[in-house]
Order: structure tokens, then C-alpha cells, then sequence
């Protein structure tokens, strides 16, 4: 465990389906993010919370729907969403997010979220 | 727009041999350059951070090396072993920093043949 907890670990959903995954850290972090990782893609950024105001929204389709109560926990919700919405998607967390070109800030990734859109 | 390529996709090779591992991107312009391993079915754990003022850094049996005038950089596993097995990926830290400047490669799936 890295610290960072994501759920469910696999979810199988239908186009007109209203979902969520959630994503968990106590590891003391301000800053959380999730990530979509598509196969045979780069790692691409959705969206960046720091202290639970969203910073970062990387064009994403609004059919994906961040939600940030507190600095712990990070929420997606989904809806309406389309096969090439297929993918893993991954949470992580950092204690800001700023540089992390001294080490000191670093990212944990939770373990992902497994999506199969029918 | 900042691109980060891999080379190769995939290799497998037998336990015990020295590899490398490419990473190249195409703007200079970065703070620092990390590596990552993703396991099937995990998250991503980085194993080595080098910063733009430093030409290397090791952990264990890696070496990560950065040439960042010409864009590239290696991963160097000595003595290869089964547990070496995984995806590795290159993420660059350019333009504003932090996640939002993080530019990922696509990985390279690695397979150590015991």
C-alpha cells in the first residue's frame, strides 16, 4: 500500500450508467490529481486540486465531474460516458503542487481505478 | 508542445544481462526528469529523480543518466533480475512545474526471463 486508496478497483459501467470512484490519502498531502492512463497513450493529467480548490482542468469532457470535499479525499464522477472512455485512471497525491524538481515534493499514485465503459 | 518518447516499447531479455532504457524529449527547457515503475494492474512508483543541473543518479543497481542539451536520457538496470519486470516510464517536469508541467512517455514493458 502506498498510502494513497483508491475504489473500486475494476468498474464495468454502461454508456447511460452514473458512476463514481473515489480516492483516499492520509498522508498529510494538499495537493491531489487524477490521471487517465489509456493503452498504448502517455499518462495524461485530468485534473489538480491544491487544498481543495481545483487548479488544473486539462480539457476534459464534462461527463467526468471532479469532486475535492477535503484535502483526503478526491472524488470522479461519472456519467454518460463513451467506450473510448475505457481506460485506468489513477489518483495521486503530493504535498503541494508546485516544482517537484527538488525531490522533496513527490507524487504517490494509488493503485488505479480499472474502467470498462460497454 | 513537449514530447517524450521511449525507446523501445517492449524488451525481454534474460535474467542477469545489463540494459538500458531510452527516454528522449523534445524541448530542453525542463527542471528535472524522473523514472517511474508501473507493475500490471498499479500505480506508478518512482524510483529516480534527476535534477537539470545534475548529469546522473543511482539507486541500487540503477543508474539514471540525463543529457539535457540533447533531450535524452538513460535508464541503466545492471544484473537483471525477474523482479525487474515491469513498465517503466520517463515524465520530464517542464513550462509552469509542478503536475500540471509533467510530461509522461508512453513506457517501456519490460520482461526479465529467469
Amino acid at each position: 500500500e502506498t498510502g494513497v486508496t483508491q475504489t473500486p478497483r475494476h468498474l464495468v459501467m454502461g454508456m447511460t450508467n452514473k458512476k463514481s470512484l473515489k480516492c483516499e490519502q492520509h498522508l498529510g498531502h494538499n495537493a491531489m490529481y487524477w490521471y487517465k492512463q489509456s493503452a498504448k497513450k502517455p499518462l495524461e493529467l485530468m485534473f489538480v486540486y491544491n487544498f481543495k480548490e481545483q487548479t488544473e482542468n486539462n480539457s476534459v469532457p464534462s461527463r467526468f465531474s471532479p469532486e475535492c470535499p477535503n484535502s483526503s479525499h478526491l472524488f470522479l464522477h461519472l456519467h454518460t460516458l463513451q467506450p473510448e472512455d475505457s481506460a485506468l485512471y489513477l489518483c495521486a497525491s503530493s504535498p503541494s503542487s508546485g516544482l517537484f524538481y527538488s525531490g522533496a515534493n513527490v507524487l504517490t499514485f494509488g493503485a488505479g481505478s480499472r474502467l470498462t465503459v460497454l | 508542445k513537449q514530447e517524450v518518447t521511449q525507446i523501445p516499447a517492449a524488451l525481454s531479455v534474460p535474467e542477469g544481462e545489463n540494459l538500458v532504457l531510452n527516454c528522449s524529449f523534445t524541448d530542453s527547457a525542463i527542471y528535472n526528469l524522473q523514472w517511474f515503475r508501473q507493475d500490471p494492474g498499479k500505480g506508478l512508483t518512482s524510483l529516480l529523480l534527476i535534477q537539470s543541473s545534475q548529469r546522473e543518479q543511482t539507486s541500487g543497481r540503477l543508474n539514471a543518466s540525463l543529457d539535457k542539451s540533447s533531450g535524452r536520457s538513460t535508464l541503466y538496470i545492471a544484473a537483471s533480475q525477474p523482479g525487474d519486470s515491469a513498465t517503466y516510464l520517463c515524465a520530464v517536469e517542464a513550462s509552469g512545474g509542478g503536475a500540471d508541467g509533467l510530461t509522461f512517455g508512453k513506457g517501456t514493458h519490460l520482461i526479465i526471463q529467469p
